[in-house]
């Protein structure tokens, strides 16, 4: 069955550090793409970062990178030198092209303290 | 106005009201979904929209109705809510339905919906 598994339901991390958000996938499917959404307590979702299975280069955008590992099925979020706005729920959300079915984790909140 | 946008923002119902809820995408993108966030659940998509065509429901009960007049607008009718109906109510559109990167889903503000 699809899954995606976020297993920090919490983290704390000082500010200027860099964190690791994990995400491991379940998919039999050879092409899918992988996102990671961020949700301030406005509710609001923005789209951080995605990852195609087919490409080979991890995926980057300015302090977001995605440590994608095919073979383990993992797709982390790295987040470099946070900041106290990265404070919100982070979801990683996983589509497979098949049938375009879409999951999304339960979400990990990351408070960043001063 | 730019991105994508949801009326109201917050919404105290009744069970017995008839309310519905708004999106409209400034993107011109041809899909949108309508997703249910509930407190300790995992986000579920409800239903998806492309060109206007109705593509996915994900057994969501009849009490809960869509509408796509068109491409940029999308609608959520509800009727005779239940209180486990309480959560956000987030909107979501995308250039396309499926294909590498093009899918990539914009999220409205969401509607924080309390049913009594």
């Amino acid at each position: 069955a699809q899954k995606i598994t976020q297993t920090q339901p919490g983290m704390f991390v000082q500010e200027k550090e860099a964190v690791t958000l994990d995400c491991t996938y379940d998919t039999s499917d050879q092409s899918y793409g992988l996102f990671w959404y961020k949700q301030p307590s406005s509710g609001e979702m923005i789209f951080l970062i995605y990852q195609g299975s087919y490409d080979e280069q991890n995926a980057t955008e300015g302090r977001y990178s995605l440590n994608f590992q095919k073979a383990r099925k993992s797709a982390n979020l790295v987040i470099s030198a946070s900041q106290l706005g990265d404070s919100a729920m982070y979801f990683c959300a996983m589509r497979l092209y098949r049938d375009d079915k879409i999951i999304f984790g339960k979400g990990t909140r990351l408070h960043i303290l001063p | 106005e730019t991105g994508v946008t949801q009326t109201p923002r917050h919404l105290v119902m009744g069970m017995t009201n008839k309310k519905s809820l708004k999106c409209e995408q400034h993107l011109g993108h041809n899909a949108m979904y309508w997703y249910k966030q509930s407190a300790k659940k995992p986000l579920e998509l409800m239903f998806v929209y492309s060109l206007e065509e109705r593509v996915e429901n994900n057994s969501v009960p009849s009490r809960f109705s869509p509408e796509c007049p068109n491409s940029s607008h999308l609608f959520l009718h509800l009727h005779t809510l239940q209180p486990e109906d309480s959560a956000l109510y987030l909107c979501a559109s995308s250039q396309s339905l499926a294909g590498p990167g093009g899918d990539t889903q914009y999220f409205g503000p969401g509607t924080r919906l309390t049913v009594l």
